[in-house]
Parts: C-alpha cells; structure tokens; sequence
C-alpha cells in the first residue's frame, strides 16, 4: 500500500487565486513528520513546510500553509495568491520515527501550473 | 558551499559501463541520502549516511550499487554494470545531525540525470 497519496497528477489554476494540492499518508508510527517540497523544471527540490504529528497547530510558512487533519489523514498544502513561479512539481513526504533515520517517503507529487 | 552540490549535472553512459555520481553537502551537515528519481515519479530512498557510516543498505536497488562517504563531506554513489532501466535522476540532501529529531529538513542538490544508452 502507498504511504503517501497525492491523487492529482496535474492542475491548472489561474494567477492570484489559493489552491489546494492534496496529499493522505498511512502509518500506524504515532510520531512522524509530514513535509512538503516544490521541484521548478531545474530539477531542485526546494523545501517549504513542515507539520509534526504531535504539532497541535497548523504550519504556516507565508503564503504556505498546512491542513492537517489528523483523523483523516491528510495533509493538504494551501498556496494563496498563487504567482506564476508557482508553477512547478509539489511533493508530500513523510517520515516515521519508528524508521529511525532513513530517508523520507514521497508521494508522486501534483504538476501545478498557474495559468496568467 | 552555500547548498548541496552535485556532480556531473548530467551523465550520458553506455549499458554495461561503470558510474560515479557525487555529492557534495552543506558544510556541517553530518547526515547525507541518496534518492532516485524516475521519470514523471517521486524520489525514491537509497540510502543515508550517519557520518560516514551508512546502517541501512536495504534500499539500494540492486548490488550494482554502492555508496561510501569521506569522513562528514563527500558521497560517491556508483553503479556498476549499468543498464538502462538505472536511467533517472540521482538525488542527494543533507541535514544536520540527526539527533535533532524527526523535524531534520532535508536539502536537495539539483540532481544529476543519467542516461544509460
């Protein structure tokens, strides 16, 4: 089974609207960490924020914000005022304490592009 | 450096060549990881360095690939024998040390892409 499930491969939005890029995880670890990470066609993943499990708030990082819902599972990232260098690849990852120091899981990430 | 560098940026190989790819972390960053990233996919683990000890190999594909690291600095990831389903994107990010928990951000390089003919 995916631990982390990003269910939209591609979006169009226009400029200056807020969107949402979905992402649901599994794991039966009650300590993790959630992230979210934004690759431009350069290649670079660039991180942007970040939501501990036992984070009682949600994460906001500027116009990055987090909405975690525990119980659901998820763990939606929300661009607001979109700009046209938004446009690029989004990935949800997670990592599990009881994984000890490996690597992060990623999901297979959402194409976003901001239409002018 | 300021961020994690990688090298070659881009690699083009013939199927049964050998391989090495090398990554460069931010300075005192102690802990490394390689990733692979397939066409159109997300980033799968490899494996990470503590130091220059890596505990966990289970994530390398095959035995074709192995991994070493100089002291807290420079990782070589090398693939023997190549074949053309290793065609990807080979990422590399540090983090300081792990003791400070499950919050550790990852910093990517920019990756370099092999291309096996």
């Amino acid at each position: 089974a995916q631990k982390i499930t990003q269910t939209q491969p591609g979006m169009f939005v226009q400029e200056k609207e807020a969107v949402t890029l979905d992402c649901t995880y599994d794991t039966s670890d009650p300590s993790y960490g959630l992230f979210w990470y934004k690759q431009p066609s350069s290649g670079e993943m660039i991180f942007l924020i970040y939501q501990g499990s036992y984070d009682q708030q949600n994460a906001t990082e500027g116009r990055y914000s987090l909405n975690f819902q525990k119980a659901r599972k998820s763990a939606n990232l929300v661009i607001s005022a979109s700009q046209l260098g938004d446009s690029a690849m989004y990935f949800c990852a997670m990592r599990e304490f009881g994984g000890g120091a490996d690597g992060l899981t990623f999901g297979k990430g959402t194409h976003l592009i901001i239409q002018p | 450096g300021a961020g994690v560098s990688q090298s070659p940026s881009n690699k083009v190989t013939e199927k049964g060549k050998d391989v090495e790819l090398r990554c460069d972390p931010i300075s005192g960053h102690t802990a490394l990881y390689w990733y692979r990233q397939r066409l159109g996919q997300g980033l799968e683990f490899l494996i990470y360095f503590q130091g220059n000890s890596a505990p966990d190999k289970s994530g390398l594909p095959s035995d074709r690939f192995s991994a070493e690291r100089t002291g807290e600095s420079v990782s070589t990831l090398t693939i023997q024998r190549t074949q053309q389903e290793d065609s990807a994107v080979y990422l590399c990010a540090s983090s300081t040390s792990l003791a400070g928990g499950i919050k550790n951000i990852q910093y990517f390089g920019a990756g370099t892409r092999l291309s096996v003919l």
